[in-house]
Order: C-alpha cells, then structure tokens, then sequence
C-alpha cells in the first residue's frame, strides 16, 4: 500500500540558507500535518491542511511557511535557516477529515543546519 | 491543542517484566490515540479510544481510557526486545493536529 513520501531524506544547509520539504500524501486523504521532532522530543505540532487550505496552526515560527498543492502534495518551505531548527521534519496524512482519525507519517526529512 | 502530560520518561525493563505509561490531560478528551516510534523510525499508530471507561486489546498491548476522558493508559505484557521504541499518547481535539505526549521511551534489556 502506498504511503506518505517525504523528500528529501536528509538535508544538510548552513545556517541563513532556505530549504524546502515536500511531501506526498496518501492518494484520497484530504488532511495534511507537518511536524517537527528534535532529538529525544515529542513531535511538535507546526500547521495542518485541509482539502489544500490551511487548516490549524501550532508552533511554526514566522521564518517557516508551508502550502499544499492542486495535486494535494505539499511543501515546507524554511527561511534564514538557524541551528536550532535541526530536526526530524515529519509529514503526516489522514482522512474523513482529520478529526480524530489515524495519522499516517511519512518516513522524515532530517535537517541539518551547520 | 490539548496539553497532554505522559508518564515515565523513560522505562527500563527486563525480557518478560510488564510495562506501563500513563497519559493524563486536565481536560476532557474527545479522543486519545497511541503510537509507537521505533529508534530512527517514524510514529505508527497503534489505537484510538474514543468511549468513557474502553478498554481495548492487541495481543500483549491493553489500552484503557479513563471513565472521565481525561487519562490512558497502555499496558504491555511479557515485554519482548521487539516492544523497544518510544509510545506517545496523542490527543486531537477538534482542531486538524494532533498533540502528542512527551512520550516513554521503552528499553528492554534481553
């Protein structure tokens, strides 16, 4: 069964840099959850989609903006890059509307700003 | 979101021995969902609860949510290496995030 594909696995950026995580839903979920985990952390809440419009948000700081796309992929997109931004970055998809419903992650995006 | 508070921090037990983590939250939860996050891997859900008092079954794992919505917990029996990872206890509220517990990290010494 297909799952949720994020790209790129690993990701290393000097700090001041952009960066830019995409993320591929599960074909037919129409709710999409970006996350970020540092080490030995619980994943943090960062924003949500709905049907490709932004739904919820939670601790994304302004640096970050993130969108999700005609063909319900999205992206992540980082600016001014800091070194406490290095983490897990984890996308996750659900259906019937997210509420209540079971997360699917995707694999990660780790990110490592130098 | 919901505030949810997880309890140990970290568990080591030996192959065999049960293991137990606790989540309480200080509001009522419409629901509560359980993953497990395997060193280096990703969170994979394991259940959700959504009836005052249900207590649910997966082999060796028993979850129960409290009468009053606002705890749960999950149970493992006769730990195996296998059980090693860290569980979380999410809640979603009726906002598209989930909020996850601080986790228990679980390692079982062979």
């Amino acid at each position: 069964a297909a799952g949720v594909i994020q790209s790129p696995r690993h990701l290393i950026k000097e700090k001041r840099e952009t960066a830019t995580l995409k993320c591929y839903p599960i074909p037919r979920h129409d709710t999409v959850y970006w996350y970020q985990q540092g080490p030995g952390q619980d994943p943090q809440f960062l924003i949500s989609f709905y049907e490709k419009m932004q739904s919820d948000k939670g601790s994304i700081p302004d640096r970050f903006s993130a969108q999700q796309f005609s063909d319900y992929h999205s992206e992540l997109n980082m600016s001014s890059l800091e070194l406490g931004d290095s983490a897990l970055y984890f996308c996750a998809s659900s259906q019937r509307g997210g509420r209540g419903t079971e997360a699917f992650f995707g694999q990660g995006t780790r990110l490592t700003v130098v | 979101g919901q505030q949810v508070m997880q309890i140990p921090q970290y568990q080591h037990v030996q192959e065999g021995e049960d293991f137990t983590t606790y989540c309480n939250s200080s509001t009522t939860l419409s629901n509560i969902q359980w993953y497990k996050q395997r060193p280096g891997g990703h969170p994979v859900f394991l259940i959700q609860l959504v009836k005052s008092g249900e207590v649910k079954k997966q082999k060796r794992l028993t979850f129960q949510f409290g009468e009053a919505k606002k705890n749960s917990s999950l149970h493992i029996t006769a730990t195996q290496t296998t059980d090693v990872g860290t569980y979380f206890c999410a809640a979603s509220g009726s906002a598209r995030q989930l909020t996850f517990g601080s986790g228990t990290q679980l390692t079982v010494l062979p």
